[in-house]
């Protein structure tokens, strides 16, 4: 079985830092893309980050790209999100996902994170 | 960036219906590679994490009920689902994994009547 399970969320101030981690287990963590997708309290989903399979290769939409990095250890079949310089609009429920032909068809729970002073 | 635009954003329906769900995207998800229209539909239901219902615009994820169809082509997806259960009360989002940034529709939140 697929499981997915995030951890590292929490409270922190604007202009500080954090760092997510997701452990997966039930597949071969490194023949899989990997993201990070958040969604915002009562609101719509939001792609924060892609990983390569190897982690040579990453990707991030405007609005993290800079103050976000992902990566992974395929030895530990973790994944990461170390989140600089967060501000307010950064709070969200964190998903880790894995990808498909790009899709996310494996979700974890989530875990919040609140940036808020 | 490529911009989906779902729509209704609600929709209540009784038990049995058939609902349709429209999804647009502002540049076509169809590789002229393969053939295939990179759109996927997500159904989250209240305090749950999102699920994989279809990917590629009409393959179903292991599992889904036949119920649920995704059709179209180009820029116009849409996700029908047949005859209308309590249990699909939820959230659909549409999203393209046709290139970076991916993006996500607004989401259609459907209530049971």
């Amino acid at each position: 079985e697929v499981q997915l399970v995030e951890s590292g969320g929490g409270l922190v101030q604007p202009g500080r830092s954090l760092k997510l981690s997701c452990a997966a287990s039930g597949f071969t963590f490194s023949n899989y893309y990997m993201a990070w997708v958040r969604q915002a309290p009562k609101k719509g989903l939001e792609w924060v980050a892609t990983i390569s399979t190897s982690g040579s290769r990453t990707y991030y939409p405007d609005s993290v790209k800079g103050r976000f990095t992902i990566s992974r250890d395929n030895a530990k079949s973790s994944l990461y999100l170390q989140m600089n310089s967060l501000k307010s609009e950064d709070t969200a429920t964190y998903y880790c996902a894995r990808l498909t032909v790009l899709a996310p068809d494996y979700w974890g729970q989530g875990v919040m994170v609140t940036v808020s002073s | 960036d490529i911009v989906m635009t779902q729509s209704p954003s609600s929709l209540a329906v009784s038990a049995g219906e058939t609902v349709t769900i429209n999804c647009k995207s502002s540049q076509s998800l169809l590789s002229s590679g393969n053939q295939k229209n990179y759109l996927a539909w997500y159904q989250q239901k209240p305090g749950q994490s999102p699920k994989l219902l279809i990917y590629l615009a009409s393959t179903r994820e292991s599992g889904v009920p036949d119920r649920f169809i995704g059709s179209g082509s180009g820029t116009d997806f849409t996700l029908t689902i047949s005859s209308v259960q309590a249990e699909d009360l939820a959230d659909y989002y549409c999203q393209q994994h046709y290139s970076y940034p991916l993006t996500f529709g607004s989401g259609t939140k459907l209530e049971i009547k």
